[in-house]
């Protein structure tokens, strides 16, 4: 699996976008870029994923560039309750198996 | 749907005993993950498994570790004798077997285990 590069901290203003970045730039063709978050005192819990087009849910926005190389996971209108790690996780699809977890970045949204 | 459930919450104990953290997956799921979580890093694998049956323990330390899923439901982690090191926060996740995609994981909250 790629290897990723994420800021350590973030501070994001309540209602504000909340831009999260992440650099791959090892992929390869058939990996998939995963997002993760992980709240205080709580297990990770999936957020999006994409493999080339941005996406969109209900939770978040997944912007990845055209080479690749980084993505860029968008809370549209952070709210208290989004402070946590995010995990940006590069793998194959329908792969199976373990998830690798980096450090992750460390959002802090405040009032 | 109920989650993955860990038991005990918390848990502290002095170096050289012995501990057992208890996982219950969601129903139906076959693939069983055990992770370790060290204050400050991301979630580790120890041990992966599929129905009953060890899929991957490479990073398991099994001279103090092991873990079994009886009938391939509920599974246990031990740590005989625990280490100072072992302090972290050990996260039980499941995923149904056809669909081992990342967006399929359930992850339990964790126990956090405190070595003095």
């Amino acid at each position: 699996d790629a290897k990723t590069t994420q800021p350590t901290s973030m501070d994001c203003a309540e209602g504000r976008a909340a831009n999260l970045p992440c650099n791959h730039s090892t992929i390869s063709g058939n990996e998939y870029v995963y997002w993760y978050r992980q709240i205080h005192s709580q297990g990770p819990q999936y957020i999006i994923h994409g493999l080339k087009n941005n996406e969109t849910n209900e939770m978040a926005s997944l912007i990845i560039t055209e080479d690749r190389k980084s993505s860029t996971l968008i809370l549209p209108h952070a709210t208290l309750r989004d402070t946590a790690v995010y995990y940006c996780i590069v793998r194959g699809y329908n792969q199976g198996g373990k998830l690798i977890f980096g450090q992750g970045t460390e959002l802090s949204v405040k009032p | 749907e109920a989650g993955v459930a860990q038991s005990p919450r918390y848990k502290i104990i002095e170096k050289r005993q012995s501990v057992a953290f208890w996982c219950n997956p969601i129903s139906g799921h076959a693939t069983l993950y055990w992770y370790q979580q060290i204050l400050g890093q991301g979630p580790k694998l120890l041990i992966q498994f599929q129905n009953n049956g060890v899929v991957d323990d490479s990073q398991l330390p099994k001279d103090r570790f092991s873990a079994e899923r009886l009938k391939g439901v509920d599974s246990t982690l031990k740590i005989q004798p625990a280490k100072l090191e072992d302090s972290a926060v050990y996260l039980c996740a499941s995923s149904p077997l056809r669909a081992q995609r990342p967006e399929g994981y359930t992850f339990g909250s964790g126990t956090r285990l405190t070595v003095v």
